[in-house]
């Protein structure tokens, strides 16, 4: 069975800095690329970036607007992802979703974790 | 970015019902290889999203024969035949054909 499991979320102040990570299983993961959305409250989904797989040498891409804040890795041999969250505004706060690309479409999807930025 | 503009943006749908969802992009959905990436999810409350359709038509793994995707170049459509009470939520066409993908701002379904 699929899972992907993310944690790390919490309240941070303004200008702050946050790690999320995304832990997967039941796949080979080094074969998919996994990507990062986030939903604010009450609001739509919104795509942050992606790390593509091994295949593609782990590039990674953005969003503009996260652009030199935010910082994709992978850990193949621990089958997880993370996202490191510098700089952050109160605009970030979200609930932050890592999903599998699979056949360019997300086929599954983590239950998210909530990044609050407040002072 | 490719704009997603889903229409209506709130649904209410009688129990048994037909009921439909627009998406239309900015820009044609057809990649390169004639392939159209574009895939419909759907939120129900408190949920994490979910894959109901990807290539403009295809049925995920395990999603019900009521949910049909169609459309190409710009115009898409999510049908349910008959409207359940587990249909309720919230239904996001998403684009991955260009670079950022991008969703629509959501359809929310809701019984009357």
């Amino acid at each position: 069975e699929v899972q992907l499991v993310e944690s790390g979320g919490g309240l941070v102040q303004p200008g702050g800095s946050l790690r999320l990570s995304c832990a997967a299983a039941g796949f080979n993961f080094s074969d998919h690329y996994i990507d990062w959305v986030r939903q604010a409250p009450g609001k739509g989904l919104e795509w942050v970036g992606r790390s593509k797989n091994k295949v593609n040498s782990y590039i990674t891409e953005y969003a503009a607007f996260v652009k030199g804040r935010f910082t994709i890795s992978r850990d193949d041999s621990k089958n997880s992802l993370y996202l490191q969250m510098n700089s952050l505004r109160t605009e970030d706060t979200a609930v932050y979703y890592c999903t599998r690309g699979s056949d360019w479409t997300y086929d599954y999807w983590g239950q998210g974790t909530l990044v609050t930025v407040s002072s | 970015d490719v704009v997603m503009t889903q229409t209506p943006l709130s649904s209410p749908v009688t129990l048994g019902q037909p009921a439909s969802i627009s998406c239309r992009s900015s820009q044609s959905l057809v990649y390169t290889d004639g392939n159209t990436y574009l895939s419909w999810l759907q939120q129900r409350p408190g949920q994490p999203p979910r894959l109901l359709i990807y290539k403009t038509s295809n049925r995920f793994s395990g999603v019900p024969d009521r949910f049909s995707g169609s459309g190409a170049g710009t115009d898409f459509t999510l049908k349910i035949s008959r409207v359940e009470a587990e249909d309720v939520g919230v239904y996001y066409c998403v684009q991955a054909t260009q670079f950022p993908r991008t969703f629509g701002q959501g359809t929310k379904l809701e019984i009357k």
